[in-house]
């Protein structure tokens, strides 16, 4: 049973360019969670969504960042016209419906140059 | 908004040593889990645990909801054991969104 999937692992953009995470969360979970973890600090909450709906965006800066999780395919944050700040480890979670452990993935760590 | 707090910050120990690491939060709180962030920045769910006491191998995990705290024992502890170790709550305002301590960076030397 495969964990909770995420790429690119490692991912490097330019100021002003578009970075798009993936995640796959585990078989059978239709909850996603995303969270960032800027360096030395711990993980923040950013989106909860479940299967084309966006539940919780409390923790999304309002502009540049968005979030999907479409009826078929993986769930997407992206972050448009990217900045040095947005550096970033970019963490995915699932869950299974009705269940609140979270199964995190490995990660995308996102460098803006 | 709920505070969730770790201690100590940091913690160096030998190999064998064993240790205590607590995590306090500020109101209730529905569900707990304990992670371990290994130094290639990989996130090992350890325990989920809103309440009651817990064990897998080497490491245990207690949670006095009543009270506003949790406990990691780590027991004869290996370099492998080194890394971040975070505590996350959900509050009961049933967000659905975990809430992550500060971390307990710990080191074990050979």
């Amino acid at each position: 049973n495969a964990g909770v999937m995420q790429n690119p692992r490692h991912l490097v953009r330019r100021r002003g360019q578009e970075a798009r995470l993936r995640c796959s969360p585990m078989k059978g979970h239709s909850h996603v969670y995303w969270y960032r973890q800027l360096p030395e600090e711990g993980l923040k909450f950013m989106v909860y969504l479940q299967k084309e709906n966006i539940i919780d965006e409390s923790g999304m800066p309002k502009e540049r960042f968005s979030a999907e999780f479409p009826k078929e395919g993986p769930s997407i944050l992206r972050i448009q016209q990217v900045v040095r700040g947005d550096s970033a480890a970019y963490f995915c979670a699932s869950s299974p419906p009705a269940a609140y452990e979270q199964y995190f993935g490995p990660g995308t760590r996102l460098t803006v140059t | 908004g709920i505070q969730v707090e770790q201690s100590p910050p940091d913690l160096i120990l030998q190999e064998g040593a064993n240790s205590t690491l607590r995590c306090n939060f500020s109101d209730s709180v529905n569900n707990l889990q304990w992670f371990h962030q290994n130094p290639w920045g990989q996130l090992i769910n350890l325990f989920y645990i809103p309440s009651g006491t817990k064990q897998n191998g080497r490491l245990s995990a207690t949670t006095v909801a009543t009270e506003r705290y949790s406990l990691l024992y780590i027991s004869s502890s290996q370099t492998t054991d080194s890394g971040v170790y975070f505590c996350a709550v959900e509050p009961s305002s049933g967000t659905y969104k975990y809430i992550f301590g500060t971390g307990t960076r710990l080191k074990v030397l050979a």
